[in-house]
């Protein structure tokens, strides 16, 4: 059982805009910055967005993160074949101290 | 650029103690500015932070596996390592090594391709 929840699928078709969401608790998200990751089929994961809304280096502005007290969401617009992934959520959490992931949201582009 | 490559054994029995060590190329282990950490994923599922370290030793373990882990750090060779204890199947995973800026606002900025390692008998 993960700290943070996300949903543990996601599609849309091609074009589309899709939101994957990730709910916490004032330990992790609602004190700390969250960050997503993106795993490819078969890859190591990838840094996409971090601090909440900072694109990595490289990432399109297709994709982009919000918090809102407790919960974060990463957005994807202009959906594309390529963006189907696993992605995961990620914070520190205070009562742990230590870093928590999300359980990871598998997105389908059909 | 910044390359990071596990290293470790692929296969090891139950109850076993083995080491993955992480070589660092393209930067400095040794630099103020970063952690360096592993996290774990066991085949099918998600992701688990297993700890950090500084460059100074510091270091920071997930609670749950806190009284098996230990990480330690070689500036000299500019590596750093994993040792997880009692190792059962439940521990089969790929293991990745990863730099991270900052902790508490922090995020892990580049990984590994990451070494799968099998518990079995």
């Amino acid at each position: 059982q993960s700290v943070l929840t996300q949903p543990p699928s996601a599609s849309a078709t091609p074009g589309q805009r899709v939101t994957i969401s990730c709910s916490g608790s004032s330990s992790n998200i609602g004190s700390n910055t969250v960050n997503w990751y993106q795993q490819l089929p078969g890859t190591a994961p990838k840094l996409l967005i971090y601090s909440n809304n900072q694109r990595s280096s490289g990432v399109p502005d297709r994709f982009s993160g919000s918090k809102s007290g407790t919960s974060a969401s990463l957005a994807i617009s202009g959906l594309q074949s390529e963006d189907e992934a696993d992605y995961y959520c990620a914070v520190w959490d205070d009562n742990l101290n230590g870093r928590v992931f999300g359980g990871g949201t598998k997105l389908t582009v059909l | 650029q910044l390359q990071l490559q596990e290293s470790g054994p692929g296969l090891v029995k139950p109850s076993e103690t083995p080491s993955l060590t992480c070589t660092v190329s393209g930067g400095s282990i040794s630099s103020s500015s970063y952690y360096w950490g592993w996290i774990r994923q066991p085949p099918g599922k998600g992701l688990e932070w297993i700890g950090s370290i500084y460059y100074s030793g510091k270091t920071y373990y997930n609670p749950s596996l806190k009284s098996r882990v230990a990480i330690s750090i070689d500036t000299s060779k500019n590596q750093f390592s994993l040792k997880l204890s009692s190792v059962a199947a439940a521990d089969t995973a790929v293991y990745y090594c990863a730099r991270e800026i900052g902790l508490l606002t922090g995020f892990i900025q580049n990984w590994g391709q990451g070494t799968l390692v099998t518990v079995s008998s």
